[in-house]
């Protein structure tokens, strides 16, 4: 199994470019969800979503947009994007159970200049 | 609203000495589960242990052990005799199961560094 997939692993956009970060996991999962992180600032939910066509927002959602149109996809999408946005991002799945641990994708690194 | 609290940034040991990463949580719901994920210099995320709000039992596997005290909402890990493969972020993390839906939430994380 390959787990959760994303790609790219690099991306470098300029200010004001869209972009979509790809999340693909074969696990069956339910629960899927974005991360960024930076440094001090530790792991910080995006949005997030408990089954197909079903997302929220989390902690930090302003500027990006999410869909959930098949149980095994949730790609991020940067409208506009921000220098702010910099980050490196991870998707995350688990069985809709929260006492599930999430599995990781290895995370995209995302440059904004 | 919950929320995870690792005051320690960064700690630096020598190899061989024993380490305590500390972890403060808040939530009002009663059940609720704790996590800790391992992040190393490669940089992907793994997940070490998992407790939930009912059991209280410390928990040991191998070098690491796990100690949860609900009396001051705490959930520490101590690794016993580090080695410089410890060197890593740490991430403690709860998830609740509120209002029919759930998140997990994530502590900043604690860098540890084990000097040879």
């Amino acid at each position: 199994n390959a787990g959760v997939t994303q790609t790219p692993k690099f991306q470098v956009l300029k200010t004001g470019q869209s972009m979509t970060l790809q999340c693909a996991q074969d696990m069956n999962h339910e629960y899927m969800s974005w991360y960024r992180q930076d440094p001090g600032m530790g792991l910080r939910l995006i949005h997030y979503s408990v089954g197909a066509g079903i997302t929220d927002q989390g902690e930090v959602p302003n500027g990006y947009n999410v869909s959930r149109s098949t149980t095994e996809d949730f790609p991020l999408r940067l409208l506009s994007a921000a220098p702010s946005q910099t980050s490196v991002y991870f998707c995350a799945s688990s069985p809709r159970s929260y006492n599930s641990p999430l599995h990781f994708g290895n995370g995209t690194r995302l440059t904004v200049t | 609203a919950q929320k995870v609290t690792q005051a320690q940034t960064e700690i630096s040991v020598v190899e061989k000495e024993d380490v305590t990463l500390d972890c403060v949580y808040e939530t009002r719901d009663t059940t609720y589960y704790l996590f800790w994920y391992k992040q190393p210099p490669s940089g992907e995320l793994v997940f070490l242990i998992r407790r939930n709000s009912f059991d209280e039992q410390n928990e040991i596997s191998g070098r690491y052990s796990w100690n949860f005290q609900k009396s001051t909402s705490s959930f520490n890990f101590t690794i016993t005799a580090s080695q410089v493969v410890d060197s890593a972020v740490y991430f403690c993390a709860l998830n609740c199961l509120t209002s029919g839906t759930y998140k997990y939430i994530f502590g900043t994380g604690t860098r540890l560094k084990v000097l040879a």
